[in-house]
């Protein structure tokens, strides 16, 4: 049982690179979302989904996109990396409209922007 | 600022001690959450809390909402090895339930 699947795992950026980091879930959950993982910041929320075609940012969106042309897939797109961008980087997914739903998270992807 | 902060960001104690983590925010929360992370791994969730003044205990952990839902607490008792991990509450805010916040985490260290 797969879950939530991130890729890739590690990836190292020049600043001003582009890149794309993939999320995919089969658990058939309308609600998809991203979150940047820094040291004493816990969990910052960049942009969630509550179903295809519904996208909406979170507490910090900037220099990211987003789209969801599907139910399985949310991808997260760095149009031109920043150093400040160098952080680990969370898909989570659940059932949309239930405040008390299960976050279930992927295992991470580590960015480095150089 | 971060509209759910956590406190202490760090603490390490011995085997047998008791400890209790607080979550609070100025924001109204429908629900909050308690998840855990070990290192190399997405935060799993612990427990959720729906009314205000509720408290909910799984085993050695007791986890209370605050009465106004602007506050949580987690308290362990008698804190083992394996409880050593991050600590991070998330609440659903009361206007947009779809957006889950998380605290700024508590990093737990628990020695034998």
């Amino acid at each position: 049982n797969a879950g939530v699947t991130q890729t890739p795992k590690f990836q190292v950026l020049k600043t001003g690179q582009s890149m794309t980091l993939q999320c995919a879930q089969d658990m058939n959950h309308e609600y998809m979302s991203w979150y940047r993982q820094d040291p004493g910041m816990g969990l910052r929320l960049i942009h969630y989904s509550v179903g295809a075609g519904i996208t909406d940012q979170g507490e910090v969106p900037n220099g990211y996109n987003v789209s969801r042309s599907t139910t399985e897939d949310f991808p997260l797109r760095l149009l031109s990396a920043a150093p400040s961008q160098t952080s680990v980087y969370f898909c989570a997914s659940k059932l949309a409209g239930l405040n008390t739903g299960e976050l279930f998270f992927g295992e991470g992807s580590r960015l480095t922007v150089l | 600022t971060q509209l759910l902060e956590q406190s202490p960001q760090f603490l390490s104690i011995q085997e047998g001690e008791n400890l209790t983590v607080y979550c609070n925010s100025s924001s109204v929360f429908s629900s909050l959450q308690w998840y855990r992370q070990e290192p190399g791994e997405g935060p799993v969730l612990l427990v959720t809390v729906v009314t205000g003044g509720e408290v909910k205990k799984l085993k050695r952990l007791t986890f209370q909402f605050g009465d106004a839902r602007k506050d949580s607490s987690l308290h362990i008792t008698a804190a083992q090895p394996g409880d050593t991990g991050l600590y991070l509450c998330a609440g659903a805010l009361a206007y947009n339930t779809d957006k889950l916040i998380f605290g700024t985490g508590t990093r737990l260290q628990v020695f034998p």
